[in-house]
């Protein structure tokens, strides 16, 4: 079955304490993209990567890394977690930049206190 | 980069009646327009999409029309049903180098029996 996959689906962590979100897509899709949920805010996304070691920062990447050193994953790393990460994080993928469907994961309820 | 703008953020509607959910963009090159549903607790989903070379694109009770002049496209929904209800979201991708899918902050659809 065609899928992106997230883990964890929920997370509760403390400040600070470093953290990563695991994101893979069997479709052997180019794209990869990281969103943030919050509400009123729609998707925001954080970082994208257009293939195999090729990043880029999307609209709101402080705070956040990633690396592609496969083409099926696409890890989020928050070094140093802090209340304002707080949020619906979701991983998608696309066969290719530019105009074609975003496949999204289930999400990743992230909680820092 | 783009900026996209929905409205309203909110919508409720008789079942059977129409659903119309506007978004406008600042980009005039942007060519790809995709509307995402998101059910509630799940995943955002692909349910229309439109070029910038047509018009006005139909699936079943969806249409989406898209003005490049004003530089805004709509979602319609005919004949809605109570399974209609969801979050709704608009994108815009810009055919330009920054390669990022810039979605609208979404609209509350609830459809009363």
């Amino acid at each position: 079955e065609a899928q992106v996959t997230q883990n964890p689906r929920y997370l509760i962590t403390v400040t600070g304490k470093k953290l990563t979100v695991t994101c893979s897509q069997n479709m052997n899709h180019e794209y990869m993209s990281w969103y943030r949920q919050d509400p009123g805010l729609g998707l925001r996304q954080i970082y994208y990567s257009m293939n195999v070691e090729v990043t880029d920062k999307g609209d709101v990447p402080e705070g956040y890394k990633v690396s592609r050193k496969e083409k099926r994953n696409f890890p989020l790393i928050l070094e140093s977690p802090s209340p304002n990460q707080t949020s619906l994080y979701f991983c998608a993928s696309s066969l290719r930049e530019g105009g074609t469907e975003a496949f999204f994961g289930q999400g990743t309820r992230l909680t820092v206190v | 980069g783009e900026n996209v703008e929905q409205h309203p953020s909110t919508l409720s509607v008789q079942e059977g009646d129409s659903a119309v959910i506007k978004c406008t963009y600042s980009d005039s090159a942007s060519n790809y327009f995709p509307w995402y549903k998101q059910e509630l607790g799940k995943r955002p989903q692909l349910i229309i999409d439109i070029r910038s070379n047509v018009g006005e694109k139909k699936d079943q009770r969806i249409a989406v029309t898209l003005n490049k002049t004003a530089k805004h496209f709509s979602l319609h929904i005919t004949e809605t049903q109570p399974e209609d209800s969801a979050v709704y979201f608009c994108a815009a991708y810009p055919y330009s180098n920054d390669y990022k899918l810039s979605f609208g902050a979404g609209t509350t659809v609830t459809v009363r029996a």
